[in-house]
C-alpha cells in the first residue's frame, strides 16, 4: 500500500513571497511517479508538476519547483513570487509504475494575502 | 481548452435509491476514472476504465458500484443502493495515456447527499 501525507492542513503567505507546501510519502514500488495538484476555489483540479522518481533533478514549472528527497521519501513544492491566483487546495499525489490510481494526500489550504 | 464536464453538481437522494453520476471525458481520452472525497478526508480512488473494461478498483468499489461507458461520450459511476457514508464528493477524471506520464484531468466534482 502507499500513503501521502501532508502535515500542513492551512498556510498562508504574502503575495509576491515564496512559499514551501510539504508532502511526504510512503511505497514499495522502485518506480513511482510523484504530482501537486492544485483545486481553486470551485475549480477543477489541475496538474501543476509532476515528479519521476528514478530522476534526481528536481523538477520546475515557471515558479513551482519541487525538492525531491527519495532516501527521506519528502516531495515538497515551492511556490515563487505568489500571485493571489495561486490561492487554492494543493494536493500531493503518488502512483506506481503499472498503477492506474493516484493516491493523493489530504491537502493543504493556502492563501495569498495581497 | 477541453475540460471534463460532470452533471449534475449537487445531488441529493434518499437512502437506499440508486444513483447515476455523469461525466463526459475529454475526446479524445482512452483512460477514465473516478475518485471521490468524503468532507475532510483524502480523495480516494475508486475505478480507472480503459479499452471498455475496468483496468482496477480499489475496496470501496464494491458490488454497489458500477462504471460504464454507453456511448461514445459519456462515463458513469452507478450506486446502486445509497448509503449515508456514500455522501461524498466524487470527481470524474481522463487522460489521454497511462496516469504516470500524462495529466489526468479532473472535472469539478458532483456532490452527492445521501439523507
Amino acid at each position: 500500500a502507499q500513503t501521502v501525507t501532508q502535515s500542513q492542513p492551512e498556510m498562508s503567505v504574502q503575495e509576491a513571497e515564496t512559499v514551501t507546501l510539504s508532502c511526504t510519502y510512503d511505497t514499495s514500488e522502485s518506480n513511482y511517479y510523484l504530482f501537486w495538484y492544485k483545486q481553486p476555489p470551485s475549480r477543477q483540479m489541475i496538474l501543476v508538476i509532476r515528479q519521476e522518481a528514478y530522476k534526481q533533478q528536481n523538477a520546475t514549472e515557471n515558479r513551482f519547483s519541487v525538492n525531491f528527497q527519495k532516501a527521506a521519501k519528502s516531495f515538497s513544492l515551492k511556490i515563487s513570487d505568489s500571485q493571489l491566483g495561486d490561492t487554492a487546495m494543493y494536493f500531493c499525489a503518488l502512483t506506481g509504475a503499472g498503477s492506474y490510481q493516484l493516491t493523493f494526500g489530504k491537502g493543504t489550504k493556502l492563501s495569498v494575502i495581497p | 481548452e477541453p475540460e471534463v464536464t460532470q452533471t449534475p453538481s449537487h445531488q441529493v437522494t434518499q437512502m437506499g435509491q440508486e444513483v447515476i453520476l455523469r461525466c463526459v471525458p475529454i475526446s479524445n481520452h482512452l483512460y477514465f476514472y473516478w475518485y471521490r472525497q468524503i468532507l475532510g478526508q483524502k480523495v480516494e480512488f475508486l475505478v480507472s476504465f480503459y479499452n471498455n473494461e475496468i483496468s482496477e478498483k480499489s475496496e470501496i468499489f464494491d458490488d454497489q458500484f458500477s462504471v460504464e461507458r454507453p456511448d461514445g461520450s459519456n462515463f458513469t459511476l452507478k450506486i446502486r443502493s445509497t448509503k449515508l457514508e456514500d455522501s461524498a464528493m466524487y470527481f470524474c477524471a481522463s487522460s489521454d495515456g497511462w496516469v504516470g506520464t500524462t495529466e489526468a484531468f479532473f472535472g469539478q466534482g458532483t456532490r452527492l447527499t445521501v439523507v
